[in-house]
């Protein structure tokens, strides 16, 4: 069965430190991987989505980045956080094929001071 | 934006069927209606989806309309674990698509 791993499970960063979240699946070949983020009270806005290694579409201009360095490992980073930032981030996977509904992880609660 | 409309919250007793309505108006002829949950600070949860014919499987049952402007998830037999926030997505299926939430349905199951 497939599985999605994220971590950390919560992080509280300072305005201007650098920031990594890493998610990975397991049981699955070529996904396609979504980072999400949730701010308090609100829906989901789609961030970044990969449909391969190294192809990256980002759907929101900001001062984050998303990399894919390996088929199931998906890491979304900054370089210097914003207080806008602070979020529940959430990694998805969806199959190639018709029908692929997603699957998320657990979710990083970030806390930017 | 999101091309779906649903009410902000719901209540319903335990052990009765609980309908959640979505409208999507303008619903494209290839674009499909999903629906997730949340509960409270864990990811979101696929529970079923639809084109055209109603959907059933062992979480719930997808009635949508002849019309597709409109559907409702039932959720069988409320149990206290299925308070959740209950999201209606219509998106198109494919390679790559992206999901857009809007604030969804806060379902509240009673005892």
């Amino acid at each position: 069965s497939q599985t999605i791993h994220q971590w950390p499970a919560t992080l509280v960063q300072p305005v201007g430190s650098p920031l990594s979240l890493e998610c990975t699946v397991e049981g699955t070949s070529n996904p396609n991987l979504y980072w999400y983020r949730q701010a308090a009270g609100r829906g989901l806005q789609l961030l970044f989505y990969s449909v391969g290694i190294g192809q990256i579409s980002s759907e929101v201009p900001q001062n984050l980045s998303a990399s894919r360095p390996q088929d199931r490992q998906f890491i979304l980073s900054s370089k210097k956080l914003l207080l806008s930032d602070s979020g529940f981030y959430l990694c998805a996977w969806s199959g190639q094929g018709a029908y692929n509904e997603q699957f998320f992880g657990p979710g990083t609660r970030l806390t930017v001071l | 934006d999101a091309k779906t409309t649903q009410p902000p919250s719901m209540d319903c007793a335990e052990g009765r069927a609980a309908n959640l309505p979505c409208n999507h108006s303008t619903i494209s002829g290839n674009e499909y209606v999903y629906w997730y949950r949340q509960i409270h600070s864990q990811g979101p949860q696929y529970i079923i989806h639809g084109l055209k014919n109603n959907e059933t499987n062992e979480m719930a049952s997808l009635i949508i309309t002849e019309d597709r402007k409109s559907s409702t998830l039932i959720l069988p037999h409320a149990t206290l674990r299925d308070t959740a926030v209950y999201y209606c997505i219509v998106r198109v299926d494919g390679y790559g698509q992206n999901f857009v939430f809007g604030p969804g349905t806060r379902l509240s199951v009673l005892p």
